[in-house]
């Protein structure tokens, strides 16, 4: 069954860095999304991107966030200046029809920054 | 109150039983859908449910939609102690484009 793949599983990095998530979502799907779960708490939508361009995003996608479809398969979530409340699980998923259709999600990239 | 709450917040029961999880929510949906999340894992998709669907079955699963009550229900017949998770309900809203919203999730423990 198709999946969508996300790496790293988990990414320790020092507040202040760059880091950036990678997904791949299956190969057929037109729809993009990354939600984030801090520990213990419900998954916030992050931001959907559809035709090479961000459809929405939440509050939380402020400036230090950014996302990218760098050569047709790969989508990516970078995190410009991580701080410490950026720790979380981050989760990719894709949809082949609009945003009303199911998601797959990818199994997430925990993480953590110190 | 946020779009999607689960509740209850937690249950437990014994393997065997049955295990009952609701879902309300405010605005206008098209879709509800059900999902499982195993302790620090991934989202596994469970069941969509469209608003002019008032009951859904998939295997030990049963999902009802009452839109008029706007609200849901997830039945797990059955249990077993591999049920252990947390079971979230996602709403599809509208804010310009279509995105899901999830609930706070309820944490179910089915004790061996």
């Amino acid at each position: 069954e198709p999946e969508v793949t996300q790496t790293p599983s988990h990414q320790v990095t020092q507040m202040g860095q760059e880091v950036i998530l990678r997904c791949v979502p299956i190969s057929n799907h037109l729809y993009f999304y990354w939600y984030r779960q801090i520990l213990g708490q419900k998954v916030e939508f992050l931001v959907s991107f559809y035709n090479n361009e961000i459809s929405e995003k939440s509050e939380i996608f402020d400036d230090q966030f950014s996302v990218e479809r760098p050569d047709g398969s790969n989508f990516t979530l970078k995190i410009r200046s991580t701080k410490l409340e950026d720790s979380a699980m981050y989760f990719c998923a894709s949809s082949e029809g609009t945003g009303r259709s199911s998601y797959t999600f990818g199994s997430g990239t925990r993480l953590t920054v110190v | 109150s946020q779009q999607g709450e689960e509740d209850p917040q937690a249950l437990s029961i014994q393997e065997g039983e049955n295990a009952t999880m609701n879902c309300s929510y405010k605005t206008s949906i098209n879709n509800l859908q059900w999902y499982r999340q195993n302790s620090g894992r991934g989202l596994v998709h469970l069941i969509l449910i469209r608003s002019n669907e008032r009951e859904k079955h998939s295997g030990r699963l049963r999902v009802t939609l009452d839109t008029s009550k706007k609200s849901s229900s997830l039945l797990i017949t059955a249990s077993r102690a591999a049920d252990t998770a947390s079971y979230f309900c996602a709403t599809d809203a509208y804010s310009g484009t279509y995105k899901y919203i999830f609930g706070t999730g309820t944490r179910l423990k089915v004790l061996a």
